[in-house]
């Protein structure tokens, strides 16, 4: 079965400082890898995904992630960060062979930002 | 493109009484629909998978008779929670799969509050 970690519960950073959001996942093959974003009160917001391919993704607001199959992780990385990035961010891991079933969420990582 | 929406956001119901949510699809069609729930400061659990047309799959744990999903239309799902109890009160988010792309967009959630 997948699983995710995602081992920072709170995160804090300045505004403008660059981000990374750790996320780890356990799957016997290669995984569909997702990055959402939630804010307070709302659902998820896709930031975005890994099928295949290149293995740095880049995603809406600026976000990337690189898959790094040997480490098993798909960090979540920003270059600079704004207020308005302040959220919950949610790493998931779905079945390659399943595409478009069930999702393994992470436990989530808050990001606070500091002016 | 690809909305889907929750109805009601927040309810307020008494212990014993059952609620229901609602989860469209505005602008695709969705033979599958997820519903997920979520407690303070915790991750997305699958509740159940929800097939148009067929009974809902349930993952382990969760109660089919006290979490009923109807799927009767090709952009319609619902969860009623029957004899709510306070523990039941959550955030429960649905996402839709459309049927070309096999993507899953979440709904903005429906907080419930069994008091």
């Amino acid at each position: 079965a997948q699983s995710v970690t995602q081992p920072d519960i709170h995160i804090t950073v300045s505004e403008g400082a660059s981000l990374e959001l750790r996320c780890n996942y356990s799957y016997g093959a290669t995984p569909y890898l997702f990055w959402y974003v939630q804010s307070p009160g709302q659902g998820l917001q896709l930031l975005l995904k890994y099928f295949s391919g290149d293995t740095l993704v880049q995603g809406i607001k600026g976000f990337e992630a690189e898959f790094k199959r040997s480490q098993s992780s798909f960090n979540l990385r920003k270059p600079s960060v704004h207020w308005s990035d302040a959220a919950e961010y949610f790493c998931a891991v779905g079945a390659r062979e399943e595409y478009g079933n069930k999702l393994v969420f992470g436990a989530g990582t808050i990001l606070r930002v500091k002016s | 493109g690809a909305v889907v929406s929750q109805h009601p956001s927040r309810v307020i119901c008494k212990s014993g009484t059952s609620v229901k949510i609602e989860c469209r699809s505005l602008d695709f069609q969705a033979t599958t629909m997820f519903w997920y729930r979520q407690f303070p400061k915790q991750s997305l659990m699958l509740m159940a998978t929800s097939n148009e047309g067929s009974k809902a799959t349930y993952e382990q744990g969760v109660e089919k008779d006290k979490f009923l999903i109807n799927h009767a239309s090709l952009t319609l799902s619902t969860l009623t929670v029957t004899s709510a109890h306070p523990e039941d009160s959550s955030f429960y988010i649905c996402s839709a799969r459309d049927i070309p792309l096999r993507e899953q967009y979440f709904g903005p959630g429906t907080r419930l509050t069994v008091t």
